[in-house]
């Protein structure tokens, strides 16, 4: 039963463009998510975040919508940059007595060329 | 801050052998989360410490795999006997807290890739 999707398992673009990431999930009692970056031979970093009663949470060139009633987030890396590539993963934490657990999607391989 | 500590990097070892997996969370996080992450696939939950209790192990094969964490601070993940599917990254990753308000941010280490011949 995977809680947490990542239907693209990779995204192609060209510099300076913008790259889209999607991500759905299943479970209503997730009460936040996050985005991670991960580079080969490295662990995952954290991006941005975003609680589920927000719809929109921004920091520099990387924007997080969510809409709960598709259950549904999207991160949007704009301008894209070669450094931007690497495989991002979506995150939902449980709340509740989960203790704060973490499921995470598959991933998403973004390679953006010069 | 120094980050989370892991080793070794890599492991090479033949089907049923055993091996232990090492981690140093950041100093002053109580929550230490050991995933697994298989080729091609998002990180797994294997089991959770808050201190050093287990507050979550639902997807630890109990079998084959165990985990301790001594006095609250560093962990070992063990796993004996090995099989062919154990092949993976293991990702050590700590918080300051599981539960508290906010998005739970982890911190992770680089990981060790585990291959079974």
């Amino acid at each position: 039963d995977q809680q947490v999707k990542q239907n693209s398992p990779s995204l192609s673009v060209q510099e300076g463009r913008i790259s889209i990431l999607n991500c759905d999930y299943t479970n209503s009692m997730f009460d936040y998510f996050l985005w991670y970056k991960k580079y080969p031979a490295e662990g995952p970093t954290f991006l941005i975040s975003i609680s589920s009663i927000k719809d929109k949470n921004e920091d520099g060139r990387f924007t997080v919508f969510l809409n709960k009633s598709a259950k549904h987030l999207s991160l949007h890396i704009v301008p894209s940059q070669p450094g931007d590539s690497a495989v991002y993963f979506c995150a939902a934490r449980s709340g509740g007595t989960s203790y704060g657990k973490l499921t995470f999607g598959q991933g998403t391989i973004l390679t953006v060329h010069p | 801050e120094a980050g989370v500590a892991q080793s070794p990097r890599y492991k090479i070892i033949e089907k049923r052998q055993s091996v232990a997996f090492w981690c140093n969370p950041i100093s002053g996080h109580a929550t230490l989360y050991w995933y697994q992450q298989i080729l091609g696939q998002g990180p797994k939950l294997l089991i959770q410490f808050q201190n050093n209790g287990v507050v979550d192990d639902s997807q630890l094969p109990k079998d084959r795999f165990s985990a301790e964490r001594l006095k609250g601070v560093d962990s070992t993940l063990k796993i004996q006997p090995a099989k062919l599917e154990d092949s993976a990254v293991y990702l050590c990753a700590s918080s300051l807290q599981g539960w508290v308000s906010g998005a739970n941010v982890l911190t992770f280490g680089a990981g060790s890739r585990l291959t079974v011949l």
